[in-house]
């Protein structure tokens, strides 16, 4: 089965609202990053959050993790145009990254 | 940008066709990887080189043969390809495999489209 699904697998917002993407996994991991990706292009690391943290800012992303779900979330606030991208949560083991298949975020002016 | 280009960016090639990718990284980095990007699939890891050992190969055909020369440039050679092979080839590095605090810095991909 896949790990770090996220959910919604799309979601269309309005400049300045807020975005909330879920990620779900199904083993126990060291740490959780997320990833953004421009249409075709390659995957920019945004943040990383250890297994023994809960919640985790960086700028406008705020990433929480609640390991007794296996389950993470990313926050986007104030969101912006470009934004509009797709967002993947890969949990890591070792130097392994297992991927899930990302949620597309359309960002609308 | 990165500090990981891919070259070419973009690559139609036929099904006897042989082709090689590349992938170059300024970041001093020791670790290297490719992957798989497929429409409606998540991100399939292809292989591994740490230190310019390969340490994984997931079960990736013959079809795709790496090389790495030494720990800035990884190619990957194509040869006898299939059109479910088309997909963006992504390229990355990271300080070294195997630690899991670390990430992973991304090419921009070459997108491949078989024939």
């Amino acid at each position: 089965s896949q790990q770090g699904e996220e959910d919604p697998q799309a979601l269309s917002i309005q400049e300045g609202e807020n975005a909330t993407m879920n990620c779900s996994y199904k083993t126990s991991i060291n740490n959780l990053q997320w990833y953004r990706q421009n249409s075709g292009r390659g995957l920019v690391h945004l943040i990383l959050i250890r297994s023994n943290e809960r919640e985790k800012h960086s700028g406008r992303l705020r990433v929480t993790l609640d390991t007794s779900k296996k389950s993470s979330s990313l926050l986007i606030t104030a969101s912006r145009a470009a934004d509009t991208a797709s967002y993947f949560c890969a949990e890591t083991s070792g130097s392994r990254l297992t991927f899930g298949e990302g949620t597309q975020l359309t960002v609308n002016p | 940008e990165t500090g990981v280009t891919q070259t070419p960016r973009h690559l139609v090639m036929g099904m006897t066709n042989k082709k090689s990718l590349k992938c170059e990284q300024h970041l001093g980095h020791n670790a290297m990887y490719w992957y798989k990007q497929s429409a409606k699939k998540p991100l399939e890891l292809m292989f591994v080189y740490n230190f310019k050992e390969q340490t994984e190969n997931n079960s990736v055909p013959s079809r795709f043969s790496p090389e790495c020369p030494n720990s800035s440039h990884l190619f990957l050679h194509l040869h006898t390809l299939q059109p479910e092979d088309s997909a963006l080839y992504l390229c990355a590095s990271s300080p070294r495999a195997y630690y899991d605090q670390e990430t992973q810095y991304f090419g921009p991909g070459t997108r491949l489209l078989v024939l």
